[in-house]
């Protein structure tokens, strides 16, 4: 079983839905959550990050962790065409490193 | 401000040939990473390195060797490419400050190999 799992999809939704991303995890070790985004055919690169339960909010995004449940969740709203792209959950582990999920590759239809 | 820059971005390599993949970053970042990308498997870290002169292995590390000569650049080596090599290498830099920071790690754009 791998430490971080993602629903790999693809998810297509229609322009302006509301878009639900989720990551469960095994360790309970595991700190600092983030989100990357990654655009077909580049690197990586961090959406949002947070530490404790509760959620975070940056404009149309929101991440949410659950350390009790071990889930995290990443919120898109008015999701927009410029929003395609696959996201990665990841989260460090005691050592230090970042364990990432499979990605969830994500299609937003005008 | 280029970050972080892979070179090449795409080869094609035939089994048992070598090859570097080179990283640079302008940061001045103290960490470096090294990451394939498979379909399914998501981002798997191969080596890092704390800073100039130290490497140290990740999760899939056999097959591969990695040199930090200077501090912004970190070199990828495969001695005996496979198959199983083939693809998509990602270089990823970060400033860290003890096992808890939470600085982000920032990518490159990649290295597409294929392995014949």
């Amino acid at each position: 079983q791998k430490e971080v799992e993602q629903d790999p999809g693809p998810l297509s939704v229609p322009e302006g839905a509301i878009v639900s991303l989720n990551c469960t995890y095994s360790n309970s070790a595991f700190q600092y959550f983030m989100w990357y985004r990654q655009y077909s055919r580049k690197g990586p690169e961090l959406l949002m990050y947070t530490y404790s339960s509760g959620n975070k909010e940056d404009g149309r995004f929101t991440a949410q962790v659950d350390k009790s449940s071990k889930y995290i969740s990443l919120f898109i709203r008015d999701s927009q065409p410029s929003d395609s792209a696959t996201y990665l959950c990841a989260m460090k582990d005691p050592g230090g490193k970042l364990i990432f999920g499979q990605g969830t590759e994500l299609s937003v239809k005008p | 401000n280029a970050g972080v820059t892979q070179t090449p971005k795409f080869r094609v390599l035939k089994t048992g040939q070598s090859m570097t993949l080179l990283c640079a970053q302008d940061m001045n970042h103290e960490y470096m990473y090294w990451y394939r990308q498979d379909p399914g498997m998501g981002l798997r870290l191969i080596h890092y390195s704390v800073g100039e002169g130290t490497t140290a292995k990740g999760e899939v590390p056999d097959g591969y060797n990695v040199s930090r000569l200077k501090k912004q650049n970190f070199l990828l080596g495969l001695e005996s490419a496979a198959p199983s090599q083939t693809s998509v290498y990602f270089c990823a830099s970060s400033y860290e400050r003890g096992l808890n920071s939470n600085q982000p790690q920032h990518f490159g754009d990649g290295t597409r190999l294929s392995i014949l």
